[in-house]
């Protein structure tokens, strides 16, 4: 049973406009939760993060929206840049002591000009 | 500061034979964990090890599977034998600070024909 979950696979956005990029979450436990981008042939890299406590984190183009009553984060990207094509993980985790995380299937942006 | 190092990058065996996949973790970073990603799937965590020591396999497939970390440095991940369900990228990670200090290596392809 997936616990962390990614709906959209793909969603594709002019460049200049906001990308919104959406997880859902089912274990009302997760403390901390992660956005990492992935470009094709590269492993994972973290982009912002999220406490459980808060409900904005904001970090240049990137904000990450908690809403923990709906089990779900929001990742916005403004302005979006062809650059930020790539596949994008939601990930969770409990911190607890065995400092795993648990991921998202993904979703991939294409920012086109 | 190098990144994690993992080889081969790709591997392409016949179900039933054996494969090792090696990580080199950032020079002093105790913590190391695989995880697996099958096709447009989520990133699945395998295992976690400090130092040399297993803290949390409970993402092993199966005993097919076999990790070790020699001496607290490099990790090798074993297959024996494989099956045609192991086919995937599999990504190591490290980090001195546990879920706050993630650093993925590029992944192996492994294909299983």
């Amino acid at each position: 049973d997936q616990q962390v979950k990614q709906n959209s696979p793909s969603l594709s956005v002019q460049e200049g406009r906001i990308s919104i990029l959406n997880c859902d979450y089912t274990n009302s436990m997760f403390d901390y939760f992660l956005w990492y981008k992935k470009y094709p042939a590269e492993g994972p890299t973290f982009l912002i993060s999220i406490s459980s406590i808060k409900d904005k984190n904001e970090d240049g183009r990137f904000t990450v929206f908690l809403n923990k009553s709906a089990k779900h984060l929001s990742l916005h990207i403004v302005p979006s840049q062809p650059g930020d094509s790539a596949v994008y993980f939601c990930a969770a985790s409990l911190l607890d002591n065995t400092d795993k995380l648990i991921f998202g299937t993904g979703t991939r942006l294409q920012v086109f000009p | 500061e190098a990144g994690v190092t993992q080889f081969p990058s790709h591997s392409v065996i016949e179900k039933g034979q054996t494969v090792t996949l090696r990580c080199d973790p950032i020079s002093g970073h105790d913590n190391l964990y695989w995880y697996r990603r099958v096709m447009g799937k989520e990133i699945k965590f395998l295992l976690h090890f400090v130092k040399e020591s297993k803290q949390d396999e409970s993402g092993m497939p199966n005993n097919r599977f076999l990790a070790e970390r020699t001496g607290g440095t490099y990790s090798t991940l074993k297959v024996q034998p494989a099956e045609l369900e192991d086919s995937g990228v599999y990504f190591c990670a490290s980090s001195p600070t546990g879920i706050y200090g993630y650093t993925f290596g590029s992944g192996t392809r492994l294909t299983v024909v």
